[in-house]
């Protein structure tokens, strides 16, 4: 099973609105609605952001939402603040014998 | 509120074993799957294994299955991972997680470190 497929960076100014996306296959992304997106700063534990795809946990700013699109998924932060500089991985419900996926995870800067 | 916490990990030779522990507290274990989530230094996310609540259902990552174990113990709302035949390659701080739909992670411990190294 090989890993979905991220941008290796991304920035935007404060204010500004980013997004990051996640591609996959139908295998995955594409055929089930249980796509994930984590939030991870340096030294920590990553942390849940969005789940089935366009849902926030409770606690998670509005600034953050996602979507998805065949086979590729996305994340996009608006508003962009200095503290959503972070790493951010997507993950995937697969139909593999591993049933589960992350994405190669990308680097946020805010300039 | 929720809380996972890894031990176990540290500094073992290649070829050699370690078994790490997540005790669970703040819900009830015996409701969700359990997971392990490796980090090699400076790398990605890789999930390693999944367990269900029950323990009937176990899943492993190509990279770990025949070398690594995931068992759980819900009476002591403990989860583990028994690490055999070790790589330098399994370098990384492992955490354990709470899956709380389809392979969706919504509690993490703040992770244990393993270091394979002669």
């Amino acid at each position: 099973q090989s890993a979905l497929t991220q941008p290796a960076s991304v920035s935007g100014s404060p204010g500004q609105s980013i997004t990051i996306s996640c591609t996959g296959t139908s295998s995955d992304v594409g055929g089930y609605n249980y796509v994930s997106w984590y939030q991870q700063h340096p030294g920590k534990a990553p942390k849940l952001m969005i789940y089935e795809v366009s849902n926030r946990p409770s606690g998670v700013s509005n600034r953050f939402s996602g979507s998805k699109s065949g086979n590729t998924a996305s994340l996009t932060i608006s508003g962009l603040q200095a503290e959503d500089e972070a790493d951010y991985y997507c993950s995937s419900y697969t139909s593999s014998s591993t049933l589960r996926v992350f994405g190669t995870g990308t680097k946020v800067t805010v300039l | 509120e929720v809380q996972l916490v890894e031990s176990g990990g540290g500094l073992v030779k290649p070829g050699g074993s370690l078994r790490l522990s997540c005790a669970a507290s703040g819900f009830t274990f015996s409701s969700y799957s359990m997971n392990w989530v490796r980090q090699a230094p400076g790398k990605g996310l890789e999930w390693v294994s999944s367990i269900s609540s029950s323990s009937s259902y176990i899943y492993y990552a190509d990279s770990v299955k025949g070398r690594f174990t995931i068992s759980r113990d819900n009476a002591k709302n403990s989860l583990y991972l028994q690490m055999n035949s070790l790589r330098a390659e399994d370098t990384a701080v492992y955490y354990c997680a709470r899956d709380f739909t389809f392979g969706e992670y919504d509690y993490w411990g703040q992770g244990t470190l393993v270091t394979v190294s002669s």
